[in-house]
C-alpha cells in the first residue's frame, strides 16, 4: 500500500543532543513537508522540498535542518539549537503542482526531552 | 494575512447532533479550503475540501459551507456519532505551486453517546 512512512513512533533527545527524524513516501510525490503540532496550535510549517536536492525554510525553520537526496525520503534533523524541541512531528507529501491535490500524511514522530 | 481562525476550540455534542465548526480567513488569494481529520497518535487525514468558486460541498454526513464574501467557511458533521469523535483542522492553500498549507488551531470534538 502507498503511504508515508515516519519512524521512530516515539523518541527521546538529550540535552545538547541532535536528533534525525524519519520520513519516507512510495506515493511518487514531488513535495513534502515537515510540520510540528503542539496542542492548541495547529500545524506550522518547519520546512518543504518541492524537488530533489532542494527545499525551503517554513514559519518556524530555526533549530531543525533538513536534507532532500532522493525523491522519497525527507529527514528532519532536530538539532541542540532548538531549545524547546518536545512536540509531535508530522511530516507530508502531495504532487507537487497540481491544483486541489491534498496533502497526505504519516502517523507522526513523538519527541520529548529526557 | 496568512492566518486562518478556527472556533470553537472545543466541542461536545449528543449523538446525533449536529456538529459545527467555523474557520475565517483573511487572505483572498487562497484558492483551496481542505479539511482534515485527526485522531490521538495519528496523523491527519482529509475528509473533505472545497474551492472559492464553490458555496456548498457534501459528502456523506459531511459539508463544507463557503461565503467567500465573509471570508468565512465551515464544516457541519449531520448525525454525529462516537466514532466522530476526533481533533479537526482546517487550511487554506496560499499557492498551488508550492502546495503549502495554514492550518487553523483545531477544534476537539467529542460526541456522547
Amino acid at each position: 500500500d502507498g503511504g508515508i512512512t515516519q519512524s521512530p513512533k516515539y523518541l527521546f533527545r538529550k540535552e545538547g543532543q541532535n536528533v534525525t527524524l524519519s520520513c519516507e513516501q512510495n506515493l511518487n510525490h514531488d513535495a513534502m513537508y515537515w510540520y510540528r503540532q503542539d496542542p492548541g496550535q495547529g500545524l506550522r510549517l518547519i520546512y518543504y522540498s518541492q524537488i530533489v536536492n532542494d527545499f525551503q525554510k517554513g514559519d518556524i525553520a530555526e533549530g531543525y535542518s533538513v536534507s532532500r537526496e532522493k525523491k522519497e525520503s525527507f529527514p528532519l534533523t532536530v538539532t541542540s539549537a532548538q531549545k524547546n524541541p518536545t512536540a509531535f512531528y508530522l511530516c507530508a507529501s502531495t504532487p507537487a503542482g497540481q491544483a486541489h491535490q491534498p496533502q497526505h500524511f504519516g502517523d507522526g514522530t513523538r519527541l520529548s526531552i529526557l | 494575512q496568512q492566518q486562518v481562525k478556527q472556533s470553537p476550540q472545543s466541542l461536545i455534542v449528543q449523538k446525533g447532533g449536529i456538529s459545527i465548526i467555523n474557520c475565517a480567513y483573511e487572505n483572498t488569494a487562497f484558492d483551496y479550503f481542505p479539511w482534515y481529520q485527526q485522531f490521538p497518535g495519528k496523523g491527519p487525514a482529509l475528509l473533505i475540501a472545497i474551492r472559492p468558486d464553490v458555496s456548498e460541498k457534501k459528502e456523506g454526513r459531511f459539508t463544507i459551507s463557503f461565503n467567500k464574501s465573509a471570508k468565512q467557511f465551515s464544516l457541519h458533521i449531520m448525525d454525529s456519532q462516537p466514532g466522530d469523535s476526533a481533533t479537526y483542522f482546517c487550511a487554506a492553500r496560499g499557492s498551488s505551486n508550492t502546495g503549502k498549507l495554514i492550518f487553523g488551531q483545531g477544534t476537539t470534538l467529542q460526541v456522547k453517546p
